[in-house]
């Protein structure tokens, strides 16, 4: 257990959908960040939040959007949903100052 | 961003040491290296990072070149849990930090 929590495992939804991810961050950690993981593709990092705030954007889809709440667990938001949004989300999470990231084991999201 | 080259993928006998080799010409002063390693189906996992001498941790040796142009990831002995895509990552720790993965090493190791 890396002590970042990511529910749920596994999301099986249809297109046009909307669906939430839950990202709970290791006790501590201020910042959460989220990643975008394809088939066979390389890690896309989406978007930076640090005590509540967005630090930084990635390739995040406009269909996409996220929030940091006041007890710092982060949640993604993906509406729209597209066949290709199929992928592998990963919360990471660090703490001021921290020289390293920790990953959660990731929602698997499958659009049908 | 600094800009990373990686062997797309490495091959090593158990119990022998793996040299992982990684290109960041383009880096800064100020970016640690750091190198993450993504077993199949879970989410990456840290193994070392450094700015300007070698580290050494219980997972690996980083060894950094005076030039600070490229770094070696050392895996002392290789084990079959050691099978995994390794990525090395310069990151600048500011305001906002946005850390790209390439697309890594792919670590297979033969028993």
């Amino acid at each position: 257990d890396s002590g970042v929590t990511q529910t749920p495992k596994h999301l099986i939804t249809a297109t046009g959908q909307r669906v939430t991810l839950r990202c709970s961050p290791r006790s501590g950690d201020l910042s959460v960040y989220w990643y975008q993981q394809s088939l066979d593709q390389g890690l896309q990092f989406l978007i930076q939040y640090y005590n509540g705030e967005e630090r930084a954007k990635g390739n995040i889809l406009e269909r996409f959007s996220a929030q940091q709440f006041p007890d710092l667990h982060s949640e993604l938001n993906l509406s729209s949903l597209e066949l290709g949004d199929s992928a592998l989300y990963f919360c990471a999470s660090s703490a001021q100052g921290s020289y390293g990231y920790t990953f959660g084991s990731g929602t698997r999201l499958t659009v049908v | 961003d600094a800009k990373t080259t990686q062997p797309n993928s490495m091959e090593s006998n158990e119990e022998e040491p793996v040299h992982l080799p990684c290109n960041h010409s383009t880096i800064s002063g100020t970016d640690y290296i750091h190198w993450y390693r993504q077993l199949p189906s879970q989410g990456p996992e840290y193994v070392i990072h450094g700015l300007t001498s070698n580290v050494n941790n219980r997972m690996a040796s980083l060894a950094i070149a005076e030039d600070r142009k490229s770094s070696t990831l050392i895996l002392h002995r290789a084990t079959l849990r050691d099978a995994a895509v390794y990525y090395c990552i310069p990151i600048r720790y500011n305001y906002g930090q946005n850390f790209v993965f390439g697309p890594g090493t792919r670590l297979s190791v033969l028993p």
